[in-house]
């Protein structure tokens, strides 16, 4: 499989716990992305990783939220005393270096905070 | 900032007639204009794109697109709609300066009926 890979596809856990997403993105690809998504809301940006240098975070990534490449391959989140408000889709992609090409999204992971 | 508008949360049209998901958008330089699809509990998947060149851009699927500047529009059509086109369709944008990640729309749920 060459697409973007995403690992666990689902994930509950109880509120306060921390919890970790990997992303394999496309192996030629440099540039990666995560995005989250709610219910009914088109992906809201989190975060961009060029190779293993994270060049630009969202608002939206709060303290609790923690992003690495430390490779330039694989990518973890890991978000940190999860909330309620946390639930969502979070979404990997990435695209090439260079070109105007769109992204190669990932199936996504699936949280659940109960 | 760049923004994106999607005025109707859902289309319906019956199998076999022409459909239109409407696109605005709003961005500082040049517009990179991109189509996703997205299916249940799934990632998206790219449809198409408008980076430069003819207007009327052609994707997979028999999808088309329609750039139109003074409009500010991206508007997605298909001549005859299948059923399995229904699916949550999102409009993207980023301009052509520095910024790297795209921004979207809230999406549409397109509904083709038998």
């Amino acid at each position: 499989d060459t697409g973007v890979s995403q690992d666990p596809r689902h994930k509950i856990t109880k509120r306060g716990q921390n919890v970790t997403f990997r992303c394999d993105p496309i192996s030629e690809h440099n540039r990666l992305y995560w995005y989250r998504q709610t219910l009914g809301q088109g992906p809201e940006f989190l975060t961009y990783f060029q190779n293993e240098a994270q060049l630009e975070k969202s608002r939206l990534l709060s303290d609790r939220f923690s992003a690495e490449r430390p490779k330039g391959s694989f990518s973890t989140l890991e978000i940190q005393r999860t909330e309620q408000g946390d639930s969502a889709m979070y979404l990997c992609a990435s695209s090439p270096g260079t070109g105007n090409y769109g992204y190669t999204f990932g199936s996504g992971t699936r949280l659940t905070v109960v | 900032a760049q923004s994106v508008a999607q005025p109707e949360d859902q289309v319906n049209v019956a199998e076999g007639n022409p459909l239109t998901v409407k696109c605005t958008y709003s961005v500082s330089g040049n517009p990179y204009l991109f189509w996703y699809v997205q299916y249940p509990n799934r990632g998206l998947q790219f449809l198409l794109k408008y980076i430069t060149g003819d207007n009327l851009v052609k994707g997979s699927y028999g999808f088309e697109a329609e750039f139109n500047k003074s409009q500010t529009s991206f508007h997605l059509k298909k001549p005859s709609a299948l059923v399995s086109d229904s699916a949550l369709y999102f409009c993207a944008v980023r301009d052509d300066g520095s910024a790297r990640q795209l921004t979207f729309g809230s999406g549409t749920q397109l509904t083709v009926l038998p």
